[in-house]
């Protein structure tokens, strides 16, 4: 176990719709960061958060926002939802200055 | 230039037997290159990490080599156990001192050990 949770585990909607993502950070992690894991584009970094600001950027759609809140929970927002955003979608953390980043299990969504 | 290649993409081995995973980078910026493994229905963990300093670093049954002349690094499991089986991911990133990283994944390995 990482210490990393989130939820929901699974989530099916459909085209045209909204989710959050939560994500509860390592005690004492300041990073939050946001992956999504898809077959045909592997592990892709989409932005990552550090004591509530934003502090990367990777390859994350304009639909697509999130946020980390004062007490360092993060969300991560998807909206207008397509088809091609079905994917597992993970969260990790890690220390100031630390390397290594711990992720969570994951929430799998759907979109039908 | 941001992109880890990885491969193979399966692998099987025997029980006993010795995986090895390769990568290869470009960006010579990287500083940092950990390998993650992920069993079905979960996160990816850290397993091993290197920096571009240090040639080689063994931890158990795990090791990795690192030619930075190549831009490349793999990874080696000794001994492999049916318990090794899942998909191993490299990675590498920049500014991994600063705490405020991207990492770039490779496409994964699915590794199967035969009993």
């Amino acid at each position: 176990d990482s210490g990393v949770t989130q939820t929901p585990k699974h989530l099916i909607t459909a085209t045209g719709q909204r989710v959050t993502l939560r994500c509860s950070p390592r005690s004492g992690d300041l990073s939050v960061y946001w992956y999504q894991q898809s077959l045909d584009q592997g592990l892709q970094f989409l932005i990552q958060y550090y004591n509530g600001e934003e502090r990367a950027k990777g390859n994350i759609l304009e639909r697509f926002s999130a946020q980390q809140f004062p007490d360092l929970h993060s969300e991560l927002n998807l909206s207008s939802l397509e088809l091609g955003d079905s994917a597992l979608y993970f969260c990790a953390s890690s220390a100031l200055g630390g390397e290594t980043q711990y992720f969570g299990p994951g929430t799998r969504l759907l979109v039908l | 230039q941001q992109q880890v290649k990885q491969s193979p993409q399966s692998l099987i081995v025997q029980k006993g037997g010795i995986s090895i995973i390769n990568c290869a980078y470009e960006n010579t910026a990287f500083d940092y290159f950990p390998w993650y493994q992920q069993f079905p229905g979960k996160g990816p963990a850290l397993l091993i990490a290197i920096r571009p300093d240090v040639s080689e670093k063994k931890e158990g049954r795990f090791t990795i080599s690192f030619n930075k002349s190549a831009k490349q690094f793999s990874l080696h499991i000794m001994d492999s156990q049916p318990g090794d089986s899942a998909t191993y991911f490299c990675a590498a990133s920049i500014g991994s001192r600063t705490g405020f990283q991207k990492l770039v994944f490779g496409t994964g390995t699915r590794l199967l050990v035969s009993p």
